[in-house]
């Protein structure tokens, strides 16, 4: 089976542009999390998705970053413009639907942005 | 809010060596608490977790208890391996939710 992908591995771009994340989850998966660890800080919770739906957006530090689900399977993640506060792992988790205190919650291996 | 505090690395330490990570927490009411470990080049793993307090969660040799009077659950492991480099995380998570709350890691180097 599948694991959670992330692409790209790591992206370079320069201060206003924009940058799409994708995270495709384990097949069957409804719950799909994103999460962010700014450089030497703790890894923070940005939003869930529940199949297509937000179920929690609380964690979004702001109006530049959009997160979709279309369809209820893979995730996107877009940065639009770019700051430099914006660079770090950005890592995708998804779960079942009734997966019960995250003991069944499966990580990507990240997306490292740099944003220069 | 609630919030995780773990110990600043890198720690670094011999082969069998024995370890200690500790790790802190702020929470209202009873969350549960975790350790993940990331590998190099891979997605973070669930390593232990403890749904209660006095829980011991154990894995690979490592082991954290929950201790709700000094709301603690510090990893420790009684001889490391060269294979245990990675960065370890403490989390908490309330119960009725799905997010996770994570300290800032622990890089742990381990050389033969």
């Amino acid at each position: 089976e599948a694991g959670v992908t992330q692409f790209p591995s790591h992206s370079v771009i320069e201060k206003g542009q924009t940058v799409t994340l994708r995270c495709d989850p384990i097949s069957g998966h409804d719950n799909l999390y994103w999460y962010r660890r700014v450089m030497g800080k703790e890894i923070k919770f940005l939003l869930h998705f529940v199949k297509e739906s937000k179920q929690d957006e609380s964690g979004m530090p702001n109006n530049r970053f959009l997160a979709e689900r279309t369809g209820g399977t893979y995730s996107t993640l877009k940065v639009q413009p770019a700051e430099l506060e914006d660079s770090g792992v950005y890592f995708c988790a998804s779960s079942h639907r009734d997966a019960a205190t995250n003991e069944k919650l499966f990580f990507g291996s990240g997306t490292q942005l740099s944003v220069l | 809010g609630n919030s995780v505090t773990q110990m600043e690395g890198p720690v670094t330490l011999s082969e069998e060596a024995f370890l200690t990570i500790n790790c802190t927490y702020t929470a209202t009411g009873y969350p549960s608490l975790f350790w993940y470990v990331q590998y190099p080049g891979e997605g973070l793993q669930l390593l232990l977790k403890a749904t209660k307090a006095d829980d011991k969660g154990s894995n690979k040799g490592f082991e954290a208890t929950y201790r709700k009077e000094t709301t603690s659950f510090h990893l420790e492991k009684g001889s490391v391996q060269v294979s245990d480099s990675a960065v370890y995380f403490c989390a908490l998570s309330d119960h009725g939710t799905d997010k996770l709350i994570f300290g800032t890691g622990t890089r742990l180097q381990v050389f033969p």
